[in-house]
C-alpha cells in the first residue's frame, strides 16, 4: 500500500482532456513539492512535472500539474495514443524521512 | 548531455552477492546525489537510497538499510548497488537517478530525480 494515492487507472478518447489524482498527508504533499513521472511500456520513469507544477525543457505543454494542500493532479490535454503511459506522483516525506510514490495510475487512450 | 548509463542484466541464484553500477556522464558527477529505485514485476516505484559521489556520504531507506550497500567510484563517475546474499524476493528493476538539488544542505522537500538510467533488471530464481 503506497503512502500517496492514485487511482489504478484511467481511460479516455484521443484529442480529450484527462486528470490523474495524488492524495497524500501533511508530512508529504502538503509540506513538501510534488513531481511526476511517466513510465512508457519497457522504459525507464522520465521526469514529466517537478515542483508541483513547473515542466522540465522538452516536455510538451499539454501536461500540467497543480496542488492544493495534502492533494496533487497531474492533467493531460490534448490526448495522443503515445500517452498510454504509467504515470508516479513522488514527494518527500518528512515523517518517514523517505522519497514516496503513488502506487501508479495507467492511463488508456481509447 | 547527461546521462546515466547502468549496467546490464544479471541472472543469478540464491545466496550469490552481486554489484550493478550507474555511470554519470555530461555533468560534474561529483556534485550531485545519485538515487536508486526499485521495482518490482508490476508494481510501482520505492527510493531505496542515495549517495553524494563527492563524499560517498550515504542515506537508506529504512526499507532497506541492511539489505543492500549503495557505493561510489568518483574516479570512474560510478555509482554502486550491491547485495551481499540474494534473495528471489530481490528480483526486480533497479534504477539510478540524479537528484536535482543538495540533498543535505537545501533538503529533499523541493528536488527532483532527473535524469534515470535505463534500469538493470536483476533475477534470482534457483
Amino acid at each position: 500500500q503506497s503512502v500517496l494515492t492514485q487511482p489504478p487507472s484511467v481511460s479516455e478518447a484521443p484529442r480529450q482532456r484527462v486528470t490523474i489524482s495524488c492524495s497524500g498527508s501533511s508530512s508529504n504533499i502538503g509540506n513538501n513539492a510534488v513531481n511526476w513521472y511517466q513510465q512508457l511500456p519497457g522504459k525507464a520513469p522520465k521526469l514529466l512535472i517537478y515542483y508541483d507544477d513547473l515542466l522540465p525543457s522538452g516536455v510538451s505543454d499539454r501536461f500540467s500539474g497543480s496542488k492544493s494542500g495534502t492533494s496533487a493532479s497531474l492533467a493531460i490535454s490534448g490526448l495522443q495514443s503515445e500517452d498510454e503511459a504509467d504515470y508516479y506522483c513522488a514527494a518527500w516525506d518528512d515523517s518517514l524521512n523517505v522519497w514516496v510514490f503513488g502506487g501508479g495510475t495507467k492511463l488508456t487512450v481509447l | 548531455e547527461v546521462q546515466l548509463v547502468q549496467s546490464g542484466a544479471e541472472v543469478k541464484k540464491p545466496g550469490e552477492s552481486l554489484k550493478i553500477s550507474c555511470k554519470g556522464s555530461g555533468y560534474s558527477f561529483t556534485s550531485y546525489w545519485i538515487g536508486w529505485v526499485r521495482q518490482m514485476p508490476g508494481k510501482g516505484l520505492e527510493w531505496m537510497g542515495i549517495i553524494y559521489p563527492g563524499d560517498s556520504d550515504t542515506r537508506y531507506s529504512p526499507s532497506f538499510q541492511g539489505q543492500v550497500t549503495i557505493s561510489a567510484d568518483k574516479s570512474i563517475s560510478t555509482a554502486y548497488l550491491q547485495w551481499s546474499s540474494l534473495k528471489a524476493s530481490d528480483t526486480a528493476m533497479y534504477y539510478c537517478a540524479r537528484h536535482s538539488g543538495d540533498f543535505i544542505a537545501e533538503g529533499p522537500g523541493t528536488s527532483w530525480f532527473d535524469p534515470w538510467g535505463q534500469g538493470t533488471l536483476v533475477t534470482v530464481s534457483s
